[in-house]
C-alpha cells in the first residue's frame, strides 16, 4: 500500500533561517504533489503544486522540489517568520482521480 | 463565496448514539471529500463523490459509517451506532474535480467525542 512519510513531528528553527521540510513516498507514482499549511482548530489550505515533470516550483518565500527518482518533495520557507508556524502536510495524486493522499503532517515552530 | 461549511462544528455524545455531520461545499465544485483525521493516523480519506456520486468509500471504516450526497450542495456523513474510537475531526472538503491544480478546499471541521 502507498506510504507517505514527512521528516519529523515536529522542527523549531529560528526566525530568519530557512525551514525545509521533506515528504517521501512509496509504493506510488504520483502525477502531481501538493502542499497544504494547517493552523491549529482548522482545515488545510492549499499553498502550491508541483508536476512530476518539474523540477522546482516558487512562491514567494516558499520553494518545492520534487525528484521522482528519489520518491521525494522538499519543501522550503526562507526567511522564516512566527507566522510561519504551522503544520505543514504533502499530499500526493494522480491524473483523473481527484482524491489525494495525505502525510501526516510535520509541524514547524518559529522561534523569534 | 463563504467557503466549505461543516455543522455542528462540536459534537459530543453518548457510545451508541447516532451521529449526523453536514457539510456544504463551495457552489459550483464537482467532488466532494470527507476527511478524518487524528493524531495516530494523521488525514484520511473516508469517501468521495463526483457530481454527487460516491466513487471510492474505501476508507469506511466499518458499516457503522455512511455518507450520501443528495444534491450538488449538500452531504451528511452518518455514524450509527457511534463509538469511542470514532472521536476525531471530521473534515470536509470540494474541488473543481480534475481542474488543473485540483486543490481541496476544507471546511473548519467537526469534533466529534464519543463518550
Amino acid at each position: 500500500s502507498q506510504k507517505i512519510e514527512q521528516n519529523s513531528e515536529a522542527l523549531n528553527i529560528q526566525e530568519g533561517k530557512t525551514a525545509t521540510l521533506t515528504c517521501n513516498y512509496t509504493n506510488y507514482s504520483p502525477a502531481y504533489l501538493q502542499w497544504y499549511r494547517q493552523d491549529p482548530g482548522r482545515g488545510p489550505v492549499f499553498l502550491l503544486l508541483i508536476r512530476e515533470n518539474e523540477k522546482e516550483k516558487r512562491k514567494e518565500r516558499l520553494k518545492v522540489t520534487f525528484d521522482t527518482t528519489l520518491k521525494q518533495s522538499l519543501f522550503h520557507i526562507t526567511a522564516s517568520q512566527p507566522a510561519d508556524s504551522a503544520t505543514y502536510l504533502c499530499a500526493l495524486g494522480q491524473t483523473g482521480a481527484n482524491n489525494l493522499f495525505f502525510g501526516t503532517g510535520t509541524r514547524l515552530t518559529v522561534i523569534p | 463565496d463563504a467557503g466549505v461549511i461543516q455543522s455542528p462544528r462540536h459534537e459530543v455524545t453518548e457510545m451508541g448514539q447516532e451521529v449526523t455531520l453536514r457539510c456544504k461545499p463551495i457552489s459550483g465544485h464537482n467532488s466532494l471529500f470527507w476527511y478524518r483525521q487524528t493524531m495516530m493516523r494523521g488525514l484520511e480519506l473516508l469517501i468521495y463523490f463526483n457530481n454527487n456520486v460516491p466513487i471510492d468509500d474505501s476508507g469506511m471504516p466499518e458499516d457503522r459509517f455512511s455518507a450520501k450526497m443528495p444534491n450538488a450542495s449538500f452531504s451528511t456523513l452518518k455514524i450509527q451506532p457511534s463509538e469511542p474510537r470514532d472521536s476525531a475531526v471530521y473534515f470536509c472538503a470540494s474541488s473543481h474535480g480534475g481542474g488543473d491544480r485540483n486543490e481541496q478546499f476544507f471546511g473548519p471541521g467537526t469534533r466529534l467525542t464519543v463518550l
